[in-house]
């Protein structure tokens, strides 16, 4: 069974102050999602990244694939309080079927 | 364009009661996927269509459970009896098949069992 474990949990910082999340798993992935999920809704797609050490720029989102397709980070410059929601990584296998990990609750302050 | 539809929105019944939850993928998608999400385990797969057939039921809790896709815009996933342990949000997701990596979700059903 493939695993992803996503870190911090929780995080609650100030409106303008940059931070990074975290995506782990034991286990090579073909590619790995990022998804931006708020109360009441289905997660959205933020981005997909395939080649390891791939980095992409979703306007002050920065998304990381490591080397050995196993972990990814996603870095947000700047917070602000519209980036609040639960971030989710979803890694995809063999099958083209999703894992995904459990999630980090980000909450931007005014 | 219209995204994935789900209905209801909301869902409360009680123990032993059958539920149904439907949904509509988006136009011209190739597969169709039934999630269910909660706190404690995150958001799980518990069965997965291509082309109206399912590839994949490995994930479905147990034989209460049972989904159908009887043609390319619609699919049902019903628990019969519900427990209250099923309370959860179920989420329908779609996926066109030159797209392999991305996933569309519907905005889920809350279930809520009594």
């Amino acid at each position: 069974t493939q695993l992803l474990e996503q870190s911090p949990q929780f995080l609650s910082i100030q409106e303008g102050e940059n931070l990074t999340v975290y995506c782990n798993s034991s286990s090579v992935f073909s590619s790995l999602q990022w998804y931006r999920q708020e109360p009441g809704e289905g997660p959205v797609l933020l981005v997909t990244v395939v080649t390891g050490g791939e980095v992409k720029k979703l306007k002050r989102l920065t998304f990381q694939f490591g080397d050995a397709r196993k972990d990814s980070s996603l870095h947000i410059t700047a917070a602000q309080p519209g980036d609040t929601g639960l971030y989710l990584c979803a890694g995809s296998g063999a099958n083209s079927k999703l894992t995904f990990g459990k999630g980090i609750t980000l909450s931007v302050r005014p | 364009d219209a995204g994935v539809i789900q209905s209801p929105r909301h869902e409360v019944t009680e123990m032993g009661q059958e539920v149904t939850l439907r949904c509509k993928p988006i136009s011209g998608h190739n597969s169709l996927f039934w999630y269910r999400q909660t706190m404690m385990r995150g958001l799980e797969l518990l069965i997965y269509f291509n082309n109206n057939v399912p590839i994949d039921d490995s994930g479905m809790p147990e034989d209460r459970f049972s989904a159908k896709m009887p043609n390319a815009s619609f699919s049902t996933l019903k628990i019969q009896p519900s427990e209250p342990r099923d309370s959860a949000v179920y989420f329908c997701a779609s996926r066109p098949d030159y797209k392999p990596y991305e996933q569309y979700f519907g905005p889920g059903t809350r279930l809520t069992v009594t």
